[in-house]
């Protein structure tokens, strides 16, 4: 079946760490994106990437960063520099720019910091 | 500047009631408009779209969805509530680029 792939599911980091993210994704979507959700706050876009080896910020990339070496691959990145990194993020893709194309969803990576 | 709000962050109805989960935009282009679902601690997934081809939409579940123009807005419906549709249900905007808009969403509640 084809779709976007997360892991790992529940994800716990110590203050000071890295956790990096994993996200793949067997559509064959040009683009991908990484948003973070928090209660009540809808999604926020962190990063995007439109085609392999390009990315651009979205309106909360600090903190964060992302590489796009692979089609099928957008992992994210979050840094110690990310001072409130507890939330839920989503990755997801689309066939080309978003426009009238819906996006597809990965089931998400709960991250807390312990 | 483009925005969506969704008035309610919380809708509760009885089951076999009618659901209405309203959205408003706000857009100087013409808009692309979503509806998806998200079930707890799982991804989204699309409802329904509007993308100006029909002003009335009808998507997954039973649901549908009026664009009007006049009201800036695209409110998310369905006749009869049922157990299995309790979930957050976000309404999403895009004037055609890379950035696509989320509400806050609204958690729907189906008492039995």
């Amino acid at each position: 079946d084809g779709g976007i792939t997360q892991s790992p599911k529940y994800l716990f980091r110590k203050e000071g760490q890295n956790v990096t993210l994993s996200c793949e994704q067997n559509l064959n979507h040009d683009a991908m994106y990484w948003y973070r959700q928090d209660p009540g706050q809808g999604l926020r876009l962190i990063y995007y990437s439109q085609i392999v080896n390009d990315f651009q910020k979205g309106d909360i990339a600090e903190g964060y960063s992302v590489s796009r070496e692979k089609k099928e691959s957008f992992p994210l990145t979050v840094t110690s520099a990310q001072k409130n990194p507890t939330a839920f993020y989503l990755c997801a893709s689309s066939i080309r720019e978003t426009g009238n194309t819906e996006a597809f969803f990965g089931q998400g990576t709960r991250l807390t910091v312990v | 500047a483009q925005s969506v709000t969704q008035l309610g962050s919380h809708v509760s109805v009885s089951e076999g009631a009618l659901v209405l989960l309203r959205c408003n935009y706000s857009s100087s282009v013409p808009p692309y408009l979503f509806w998806y679902v998200q079930y707890p601690n799982q991804g989204l997934q699309l409802l329904l779209k509007y993308t100006s081809a029909a002003t009335l939409v009808k998507g997954i579940n039973g649901f549908e969805a009026e664009f009007k123009k006049s009201e800036t807005s695209f409110h998310l419906t369905k006749p009869s509530a049922h157990m299995s549709d309790a979930a957050e249900y976000f309404c999403a905007f895009n004037s055609g680029g890379f950035k696509t808009i989320f509400g806050a969403g609204t958690r729907l509640f189906v008492k039995a």
